[in-house]
């Protein structure tokens, strides 16, 4: 019964880095979105897929390239970090257009 | 973009009272979500909101959609220490019904003193 799950838990890039936050679910979920988290401004939407092959921009997407070639997976890829990219990031999912959407447990990522 | 506006920003309150806390919007919304977010996870649907004026309860949360569509309200009732986490509203961006692009609220962080 895992459901959405996302790695690394952890990590700490320098700026100019780059790397992929790992999400996979095994719901059988066609909606996947990314989620940025900080401090008193909620969560805002990075990326987000319908189905496998279509994916498309939030509210703060610059920075992030995402891919949805599965079901089942949903990568962000930051391809040259910045301190601005300090954050946790949330993977989520759900069924259908009005379905519960299921947060994984988050990914925390510190630039320096 | 939808902005929603949650207050207050934070609450420090004694095991056993009651706790509200609020949503507001510029915009009208359809749907009407709580969530929370209990430290180290990720975020967990509370109530879920469908009709203006609509009151629903969930053991001791009880949460109400606005009758103008542009609030919502969320109440805890005898509060306990596994209280404590951060609350969010949130609702379809655009007044859809669409739990995918959903527009958060700031959170409301309550912190309970046994």
């Amino acid at each position: 019964n895992a459901g959405v799950t996302q790695t690394p838990k952890f990590q700490v890039l320098k700026t100019g880095q780059s790397m992929t936050l790992q999400c996979a679910q095994d719901m059988n979920h066609e909606y996947m979105s990314w989620y940025r988290q900080d401090p008193g401004m909620g969560l805002r939407l990075i990326h987000y897929s319908v189905g496998a092959g279509i994916t498309d921009q939030g509210e703060v997407p610059n920075g992030y390239n995402v891919s949805r070639s599965t079901t089942e997976d949903f990568p962000l890829r930051l391809l040259s970090a910045a301190p601005s990219q300090t954050s946790v990031y949330f993977c989520a999912s759900r069924v259908s257009d009005a379905g519960e959407l299921f947060f994984g447990e988050g990914s925390r990522l510190t630039v320096l | 973009g939808q902005q929603l506006n949650q207050s207050p920003q934070s609450m420090f309150i004694q095991e056993g009272e009651d706790v509200s806390m609020n949503c507001t919007s510029s915009s009208i919304f359809n749907t009407w979500l709580w969530y929370k977010q209990d430290p180290g996870e990720g975020p967990v649907l509370l109530i879920a909101l469908y009709k203006a004026g609509e009151l629903t309860s969930n053991g001791r949360l009880t949460a109400q959609f606005g009758i103008t569509r542009k609030d919502s309200f969320l109440n805890i009732s005898a509060s306990i220490p596994s209280d404590v986490g951060i609350y969010f509203c949130a609702g379809p961006q655009a007044g859809g019904t669409s739990y995918g692009k959903l527009t958060f609220g700031q959170g409301t962080i309550l912190t309970v003193h046994p």
